[in-house]
């Protein structure tokens, strides 16, 4: 089992809906979880984090977190073409790990 | 905030030659500092770990005779590839982080390396 899963994708949704990008982990004692949007080619990007069970809002995004299930999640609301990209899940226990990503596509 | 500068962005040279990339936090101190290779249309992958003043923790299967890691202050680590092979071309990304569990990576913009 990976120690941070995600669908790779692609996920592709039109132009001002709802997209939910899944990520599910395996250690009990992360504490930490990051998302970053990679464009192709470039560097990851911060867009949030969360560190405490429940949601948590930043202007379009909301990122989920139920450490009971292990499981966090990045809702983009009204989606753009601009937010196409990879989306990547981390996870910090002791180190921090990354997921495989999931492809997002807006189309318009 | 939390700024980090990879110089060059992009190197072309030929086999043989060594290559050195630099990883700068321009607005915050970088306790550790990450290494990382990226193949095309794959994930990232940790290369080593480094803390300030100490030697890199490399991960396993990277050899560290190969890619020298230097991290001398808080705001600078580089990373040398020496003697670098046409397999070495890849795309090289450091990130750095503060001191304390929670804190985040932010990323550098990350260096093309081809060797020809």
């Amino acid at each position: 089992q990976k120690e941070v899963e995600q669908n790779s994708g692609p996920l592709s949704v039109p132009e001002g809906a709802i997209a939910s990008l899944n990520c599910t982990y395996s250690d009990r004692g992360s504490q930490s979880f990051f998302w970053y949007r990679q464009y192709s080619g470039k560097s990851p990007e911060l867009i949030m984090f969360i560190y405490s069970n429940g949601d948590k809002e930043d202007g379009r995004f909301t990122a989920q977190l139920n450490k009971a299930s292990q499981y966090v999640s990045l809702l983009i609301r009204d989606s753009q073409p601009s937010d196409s990209a990879t989306y990547l899940c981390a996870v910090k226990g002791n180190k921090l790990v990354f997921g495989a990503g999931t492809i997002l596509r807006v189309k318009s | 905030g939390a700024v980090v500068s990879q110089h060059p962005s992009w190197v072309i040279c030929k086999s043989g030659t060594s290559v050195k990339i630099e990883c700068r936090s321009l607005d915050f101190q970088a306790t550790t500092m990450f290494w990382y290779r990226q193949f095309p249309k794959q994930s990232l992958m940790l290369m080593a770990t480094s803390n300030e003043g100490s030697k890199a923790t490399y991960e396993q299967g990277v050899e560290k005779d190969k890619f020298l890691i230097n991290h001398a202050s808080l705001t600078l680590s580089t990373l040398t590839v020496t003697s670098a092979h046409p397999e070495d071309s890849s795309f090289y990304i450091c990130s750095a982080s503060s001191l304390g569990p929670d804190q985040p990576q932010h990323f550098g913009d990350g260096t093309r390396l081809s060797i020809l």
